[in-house]
């Protein structure tokens, strides 16, 4: 059965102080690695996907990495408006036509001023 | 371009009744999810329409059902509604099968007494 860990469960920083975000995975095959955020309340909004090992996307103060058993987002000089949940989802070969995403429980961001 | 829509926002109902939630996918989307979003956990997957056929299903009893209409949308019933019923439902719509991202809309909040 697929398992995907996020740690660590909450993390608090300063405004400007950088840090990462892991996600470790097992699944039988990977189709794809997907990072979302969400705010309270609100739906997960798209951020990455990653396909395959050595892989990286950026957007903004955002860069996510995969490796063949884990995934990285890197949050470099956060600001604020970054606070959120961050979400880390796969999606698995066997899982056939159905594009099903099995998802972690989340790492709670503060970023405070 | 128009978001995944959902109604309502927020519902109340009593053990035992039964419930309809409704999603509108993303202008061009023919393939409707769904995930049921307990409080502090991740999404999970309760299954998904691909051209108004059932897809793939996750680890939810027949009493979570749902449909999907030739405009792509989408609803989901649940009947003899428990009190673990209680969750944040969650409609993403993609783009054809396979590795897609998926958009979600801002969730139907339930909660049941």
């Amino acid at each position: 059965e697929d398992q995907v860990t996020q740690s660590p469960e909450a993390l608090r920083l300063q405004e400007g102080e950088s840090s990462s975000l892991n996600c470790s995975y097992t699944v039988s095959g990977l189709r794809g690695l997907f990072w979302y955020r969400q705010d309270p309340g609100k739906g997960p909004e798209f951020l990455f996907t990653l396909y395959s090992a050595g892989e990286e996307k950026e957007k903004e103060r955002l860069k996510a990495t995969l490796t063949k058993k884990e995934s990285f987002l890197h949050i470099t000089a956060p600001k604020p408006e970054d606070s959120a949940t961050y979400l880390c989802a796969v999606q698995e070969k066997s899982a056939g036509t159905a594009s099903k995403l099995t998802f972690g429980t989340g790492t709670r961001l503060q970023v405070t001023l | 371009e128009t978001g995944v829509t959902q109604s309502p926002t927020h519902l109340i109902k009593t053990r035992g009744q039964q419930v309809t939630l409704r999603c509108s996918s993303q202008s061009g989307h023919n393939t409707v999810s769904w995930y049921q979003q307990a409080l502090g956990q991740g999404p999970q997957f309760i299954f998904q329409y691909y051209r108004e056929e059932e897809n793939g299903r996750g680890n939810f009893p027949p009493r979570f059902s749902g449909l999907q209409f030739p405009n792509y949308s989408s609803e989901l019933n649940v009947n003899a509604l428990e009190l673990d019923d209680s969750a944040l439902y969650l409609c993403a719509s993609s783009l054809g099968q396979g590795v897609r991202e998926q958009y979600f809309g801002p969730g139907t909040r339930l909660t049941v007494t």
